[in-house]
């Protein structure tokens, strides 16, 4: 069973603290994303990576670093998390068809 | 940079009245679409992949692309309560990779 996992679904943090937003895929995908959903704003697209250690900025990268090691796993940092940074965010890996996470809500107080 | 848009915002059907949805895209050499739709902020389901103009069928759902117009639609046939969602076009390009995604229209089916 194909799957994108994301950890953790939940999450609440203060501003000024580091976040890790963790992303795994069993495909063995090249291509992977981060993404951030806010109302009214839709799907915004804050890195992509092609493989391992080759990451390319997405829309919206400010605030934000990624981490691929491993072709299966991808991961988000935020460096000192700002309130503007709460949001749903969501993985996704791509082969033909796009696989997403389940997302991850994230609250910065 | 790739602009993405779908209208309308939001839309109401009746059970079994064909839905609708449109979304147009700014760069003409985007090569992929897709059709998403999304239950109350959960995970993103995929509906139906296009690539080349004309029309693709998923079931009930079926795109229709015309590259040159700059236009992708989605159809339901026979919408269903459950079908209510937020629908979302993507539109990605052949050298990036990168997917850009619509606003979203709200749908909702009454029955």
């Amino acid at each position: 069973d194909m799957k994108v996992t994301q950890m953790p679904r939940y999450l609440i943090k203060r501003m000024g603290e580091n976040v890790l937003l963790e992303c795994g895929q069993d495909m063995s995908h090249e291509t992977m994303y981060w993404y951030r959903q806010d109302p009214g704003l839709g799907l915004q697209l804050i890195y992509i990576s092609y493989d391992v250690d080759s990451n390319s900025e997405g829309d919206i990268p400010k605030g934000y670093r990624v981490s691929r090691k491993k072709r299966e796993h991808f991961s988000l940092i935020l460096d000192s998390a700002k309130t503007n940074q709460t949001s749903v965010y969501f993985c996704a890996s791509i082969q033909n068809t796009l696989y997403f996470g389940a997302g991850t809500r994230l609250s910065v107080l | 940079q790739q602009k993405v848009q779908q209208s309308p915002e939001s839309l109401t059907v009746s059970e079994g009245a064909m839905a609708s949805l449109n979304c147009t895209f700014s760069d003409g050499t985007s090569n992929n679409f897709r059709w998403y739709r999304q239950h109350s902020a959960k995970g993103l389901e995929v509906l139906v992949s296009i690539f080349s103009d004309g029309e693709k069928e998923e079931g009930r759902f079926t795109a229709h692309l015309n590259r040159a117009n700059l236009h992708v639609s989605l159809h339901i046939r026979e919408p269903q309560p459950s079908d209510s969602a937020v629908y979302l076009c993507a539109v990605s390009m052949p050298n990036t990779g990168k997917l850009t995604f619509g606003d979203g229209t709200v749908l909702t089916v009454k029955p």
